[in-house]
C-alpha cells in the first residue's frame, strides 16, 4: 500500500506570506505526528493528532502555527506570516494506534523563506 | 523533560565491519518506549529498531541489535557485517506517556552520521 505523502516537496515563500502543507497518512492510521526538521539536527515534535483532535499540541512554537485533520485523515499544517527562521524541513508521520507503535514518515516538505 | 543525548556527530566503518553508535537519554517514567531511526540522503525516516523499557532482554532485527542499559540510561545500536547501504544519519528516539495520556511525540537526539567505506 501506499507510504505517508507529503506536498508539495519543496515550498519557497516570501516572509511574512501564508502558507499549508499537506500529508496524507497511510489509510486506517488514527495518530498524526508532524515534526520540524532543521539541518544537521533531529526532529523536533510539533503536534499530534489521535482521530480529528489534536492530543498534544505543546510542540507549536507560537500562534502563527497551526494544524488540522477535520476527518481524522488528511492534515493540514498552517503557518501565517511566515519568517526566515521557519525554513527547515516538516515532517509528517503516522502510525496504528498509539506513538509507541513504529511512526512511519513521509518525505518531508522543505520550506524556504527568503 | 525527556532529553536524548548523541555524543558521536560523526561515525565511519569499513564494509563489513561492526559499528556501534551510542545514545544516552533521561527521564523520570518507567514506561518507555526507545527507537533507532535511519535517514538516508532520500530524507525519508525509516525505523531500524525498537525496544520496550519493559523487555529486559535486547531487541535485535538481522543484522541490527541494541544494547539497553536501563539502569545507566543508555540504548546503543550495534551494526554488524556493516554494508553500502547503511549510511546515512542514525537518530536515537524516545516516547513516554505522561500524567496518564497517550504515548505520543518522538523525542530524538542530534543524529549520527555513519559513512560505511567499501
Amino acid at each position: 500500500g501506499a507510504g505517508v505523502s507529503q506536498t508539495p516537496s519543496n515550498k519557497v515563500t516570501e516572509k511574512g506570506k501564508y502558507v499549508e502543507l499537506r500529508c496524507d497518512p497511510i489509510s486506517g492510521h488514527t495518530a498524526l505526528y508532524w515534526y520540524r526538521q532543521s539541518l544537521g539536527q533531529g526532529p523536533e515534535f510539533l503536534i499530534y493528532f489521535q482521530g480529528t483532535g489534536a492530543a498534544d499540541d505543546s510542540g507549536l512554537p507560537n500562534d502563527r502555527f497551526f494544524a488540522v485533520r477535520p476527518e481524522g485523515s488528511v492534515s493540514t499544517l498552517k503557518i501565517q506570516r511566515t519568517e526566515r527562521g521557519d525554513s527547515a524541513v516538516y515532517l509528517c508521520a503516522s502510525s496504528q494506534g498509539q506513538g509507541y507503535n513504529e511512526q512511519f514518515f513521509g518525505p518531508g516538505t522543505r520550506l524556504t523563506v527568503l | 523533560a525527556q532529553t536524548v543525548t548523541q555524543s558521536q556527530p560523526e561515525m565511519s566503518v569499513q564494509e563489513a565491519e561492526t559499528v556501534t553508535l551510542s545514545c544516552t537519554y533521561d527521564t523520570s517514567e518507567n514506561n518507555y518506549y526507545l527507537f533507532w531511526y535511519k535517514q538516508p540522503p532520500s530524507r525519508q525516516m525509516i525505523l531500524v529498531i525498537r525496544q520496550e523499557a519493559y523487555k529486559q532482554q535486547n531487541a535485535t532485527e538481522n543484522r541490527f541489535s541494541v544494547n539497553f542499559q536501563k539502569a545507566a540510561k543508555s540504548f546503543s545500536l550495534k551494526i554488524s557485517d556493516s554494508q553500502l547501504g547503511d549510511t546515512a544519519m542514525y537518530f536515537c528516539a524516545f516516547t513516554c506517556a505522561i500524567g496518564g495520556t497517550s504515548y505520543g511525540k518522538l523525542t530524538f537526539g542530534q543524529g549520527t552520521i555513519l559513512t560505511v567505506h567499501p
